[in-house]
């Protein structure tokens, strides 16, 4: 069955520096999303993306954030000057149509520690 | 601001127990609700996707039901076994009609001891 994959699972990073987290979300979804859980809070959305561009995104996303969709099969997460409140747990998703009553189907996640 | 809420925060049943937990989402503008099973280290499951008001879902020993007017949805596992032990989520997607952005509970943590 087909999954959305994510690399790293575990990135530990010093504070100020950029970070790309990878995903490859399933191959005839049209739909990306990335979402965050900081330890102990509810999973928070951060940005979706369509026919490669933002369609929406959070006000968390802001200019520290970037997404990108570099060839036929990734979708990149880039976190520029890297803070602390940084650390999270972050997923990636894809739907196939991204319409409210479609599945969003998750990958594992990347810890990202931030020191 | 669209907010979803989850009780209770955690659950230890025994083997065998059925159980059931709520999520609580506005009624206003519903548009879907969907379920998901998450095991640490793993990739959060799609359970369910409810759209119509007195909708009932079934997979195996797991069943949910949802109440548009009133705001809610219960989830039910039917015979808990060890393995379903996990974070059950409800999300309710954001905004208008056809936005993808889903805003998630807080969860229900899961423990079922053999």
């Amino acid at each position: 069955e087909p999954e959305v994959t994510q690399t790293p699972s575990h990135q530990v990073t010093q504070m100020g520096q950029e970070v790309i987290l990878r995903c490859v979300p399933i191959s005839n979804h049209l739909y990306f999303y990335w979402y965050r859980q900081i330890l102990g809070q509810k999973v928070e959305f951060l940005v979706s993306f369509y026919n490669n561009e933002i369609s929406e995104k959070s006000e968390i996303f802001d200019d520290q954030f970037s997404v990108e969709r570099p060839d036929g099969s990734n979708f990149t997460l880039k976190i520029r000057s890297t803070k602390l409140e940084d650390s999270a747990m972050y997923f990636c998703a894809s739907s196939r149509q991204g319409a409210s009553t479609d599945t969003q189907y998750f990958g594992p996640g990347t810890r990202l520690t931030v020191l | 601001i669209l907010n979803v809420e989850q009780s209770p925060q955690s659950l230890h049943v025994q083997e065998g127990d059925s159980t059931n937990f709520t999520c609580s989402f506005p009624s206003s503008n519903f548009y879907a609700l969907h379920w998901y099973r998450w095991e640490t280290a793993k990739s959060p499951e799609a359970l369910f996707v409810m759209t119509l008001n007195g909708d009932e879902k079934k997979k195996g020993r797991i069943s949910a039901t949802l109440n548009t007017k009133e705001g809610y949805s219960y989830l039910y596992i039917k015979g808990s076994q060890p393995e379903d032990s996990a974070t059950y989520l409800c999300a309710s997607p954001h905004g208008s009609g056809n936005t993808g952005k889903l805003i998630f509970g807080q969860g229900t943590t899961l423990q079922v001891k053999p």
